[in-house]
This record gives C-alpha cells, sequence and structure tokens, in this order.
C-alpha cells in the first residue's frame, strides 16, 4: 500500500519569493509521483509528473519537483511565485503495475503581493 | 492533450430527487474513470472506479445503491445521485485514464458543485 504526506497544509508566500511545497511518500513498490494543481471550483491539472530518469523535472509554470528515493520524497519548488500561483497543489503517487492512485491532503499556496 | 469534461457544473435539487452528473473524455477513449467527492478544503476522496462494460468499483463506505455509477461507453461515464440529502452537498470530480495509458496520469473533470437544498 502507499501513502502521500503532504507536510504543509497552507503556504503562504510574497509575490516573487521562492516556494517549496513538500511531499513525502511510502511505498513497498515502484511508484510514479505527480503534482497536480487545482484552482477554486475547478478540477486538478498536472504540473509535472516522474516516471522514471533524470530525478529533477521540470512542469508547466515554471514549477519543478526533485525524486529523492533515499529520502522518499519529490517536494515541488518554483524559484518566484505570482498572484497567479494562488491555488490547492495535490502531490500523487501512482503504483507502476495497479495505476492505483493515492493523493495527499493538499497544500494551499497563497501568494500575497 | 487528452480533455476530459464534466457537466454541470453546478446543480441544486430539493432533497430527496437524483441527480446525474456526466463524465466524457472528449478526445481519448478512457477504459477507466475515478469518481471522487471533495469536501471543502480537503483532499480527492476516491468513491468508486469504473470500468468501461462492467459494475464499477466501490471504496469501502460509499453506497453504491445512493451513488450509481454507469459507464457505458469509452467515452462516457454517469454518477447518480439517488435521493439525495443535504449532506451529498459536495464537490463531485471525474478523472479518466487513457485507453493505452501506462503511466497512470489521470486527466480530471472540471468538477461538479452539487448543493441539496
Amino acid at each position: 500500500a502507499q501513502s502521500v504526506t503532504q507536510l504543509d497544509s497552507q503556504v503562504p508566500v510574497f509575490e516573487e519569493a521562492p516556494v517549496e511545497l513538500r511531499c513525502n511518500y511510502s511505498s513497498s513498490v515502484s511508484v510514479y509521483l505527480f503534482w497536480y494543481v487545482q484552482y477554486p471550483n475547478q478540477g486538478l491539472q498536472l504540473l509535472l509528473k516522474y516516471l522514471s530518469g533524470s530525478t529533477l523535472v521540470k512542469g508547466i509554470n515554471g514549477f519543478e519537483a526533485e525524486f529523492n528515493k533515499s529520502q522518499t520524497s519529490f517536494h515541488l519548488r518554483k524559484p518566484s511565485v505570482h498572484i497567479s500561483d494562488t491555488a490547492e497543489y495535490f502531490c500523487a503517487v501512482t503504483d507502476t503495475g495497479g495505476f492505483k492512485t493515492i493523493f495527499g491532503a493538499g497544500t494551499r499556496l497563497f501568494v500575497k503581493a | 492533450g487528452a480533455v476530459v469534461s464534466q457537466h454541470p457544473s453546478r446543480v441544486i435539487c430539493k432533497s430527496g430527487t437524483s441527480v446525474k452528473i456526466e463524465c466524457r473524455s472528449l478526445d481519448f477513449q478512457a477504459t477507466t474513470m475515478f469518481w471522487y467527492r471533495q469536501f471543502p478544503k480537503k483532499s480527492l476522496m476516491l468513491m468508486a472506479t469504473s470500468n468501461e462494460g462492467s459494475k464499477a468499483t466501490y471504496e469501502q463506505g460509499v453506497e453504491k445503491d445512493k451513488f450509481l455509477i454507469n459507464h457505458a461507453s469509452l467515452t462516457l461515464s454517469t454518477l447518480t445521485v439517488t435521493s439525495a440529502h443535504p449532506e451529498d452537498s459536495s464537490f463531485y470530480i471525474c478523472s479518466a485514464e487513457g485507453a493505452h495509458s501506462n503511466t497512470g496520469e489521470l486527466f480530471f473533470g472540471e468538477g461538479s458543485r452539487l448543493t441539496v437544498l
């Protein structure tokens, strides 16, 4: 079984500051890792994903994430945030065999002017 | 890219009535679709997994007679909330996997907000 822990429920940050949203997972099998973003009253949109290969993956809107197998982490980062990045961010893991996706509790990023 | 559309985006109904929510994959065939429920400021709770042409698999604690799921074609799954009550008010989201997906990436609908009066 897999589990996903997003360590911060809310992250307030000023515009143009860097941000890191933390995600740790546990799994007894190989997994794929995802970050999704949800804007108010909308569905989820894929930000980026790690399947294999380079541990640093780049996504849309200037976000990137680094897969760290030893620490079982997949933290999301952006060097300079914008007001429009205010949203809920979900980390998710999917086992490579059964494709059942487990979501973290979400982190609300609030960008202040 | 893969597009999933949900309809309606918002629905208000009276207690005791039934409401149907549609989830369509517009430009790909989805053999598997998922239905989630999201409470305010909470994560997504998987309700059920629907596979085209077979019965849905419900998660523990989800009443299958209350939340009827039908996946009659490779592009359409429906969720019917039967005899709705105010506690059924929530944001319902569907997602789909592509027919040839081998990564588990999900494509999400826009969500449907149900308010039961």
